[in-house]
């Protein structure tokens, strides 16, 4: 079945330090998505990629779609203890109404 | 503010006691799914409706059950909780297919 592929499962960096996941599908994505859940919180969206090639920014977050919509990328510049959480990318299961889930990424920041 | 709701946030239960889990929308959205994550995981899909139209995911086990009596409203029946089914339930909707999902603060169950 489709699988989504996250790495690196943790990462720890000093504050200030800049972070990057990645995310790999085994299918052509239609669109992909990321997520962020605070420890002890919910998923909660941060943004929508549809477009091949696509690069979006919010601020020190940049988002990246790959030319072949199968994978992505999130970068953090110059982490803030604000950042830490676990970071999803997920993206369309075929034509249906569900997501595939990334196992996450795991971001500490050390202040 | 519309909002997905969850109740209760933390749910304590027996060994074998059934437990429901409720889950409440204002924002209107066709699809509403149910997620159990457990420490450091992925959150898990175990169902989800597109309006009326239920559907289960294959490796959901049958101690799981779910219901959705009209838009706003869907709940998590699990029939007798094993202590493998300690974990956080989620619940998350869609205004589409395949869209943003929208989550709830979660349901944290604990099996004594």
């Amino acid at each position: 079945g489709q699988q989504v592929m996250q790495i690196p499962q943790y990462q720890h960096v000093q504050e200030g330090e800049d972070f990057t996941t990645y995310c790999n599908s085994s299918t052509t994505l239609s669109n992909i998505q990321w997520y962020k859940q605070r420890p002890g919180g919910h998923p909660v969206f941060l943004i929508q990629l549809v477009k091949s090639g696509e690069v979006k920014k919010q601020k020190r977050l940049t988002f990246q779609f790959g030319e072949a919509k199968k994978n992505s990328s999130l970068h953090i510049t110059a982490t803030q203890t604000t950042d830490v959480g676990t970071y999803f990318c997920a993206g369309p299961q075929g034509g249906s109404e569900k997501l595939v889930f990334g196992k996450g990424t795991k971001l500490t920041v050390n202040p | 503010d519309a909002m997905v709701i969850q109740n209760p946030r933390y749910q304590v239960t027996q060994f074998g006691k059934p437990v429901t889990l409720s889950c409440s929308q204002t924002l209107n959205h066709n699809v509403m799914y149910w997620y159990q994550q457990k420490s450091s995981q992925a959150p898990k899909l175990l169902f989800h409706y597109y309006d009326k139209d239920f559907n289960n995911e294959a490796d959901t086990p049958d101690n799981f059950q779910s219901r959705r009596p009209n838009t706003s409203f869907c709940f998590l029946d699990i029939r007798s909780p094993g202590l493998g089914d300690a974990a956080m339930y989620l619940c998350a909707t869609s205004p589409r297919g395949a869209g943003p999902q929208h989550f709830g603060d979660g349901t944290r169950l604990s099996i004594l």
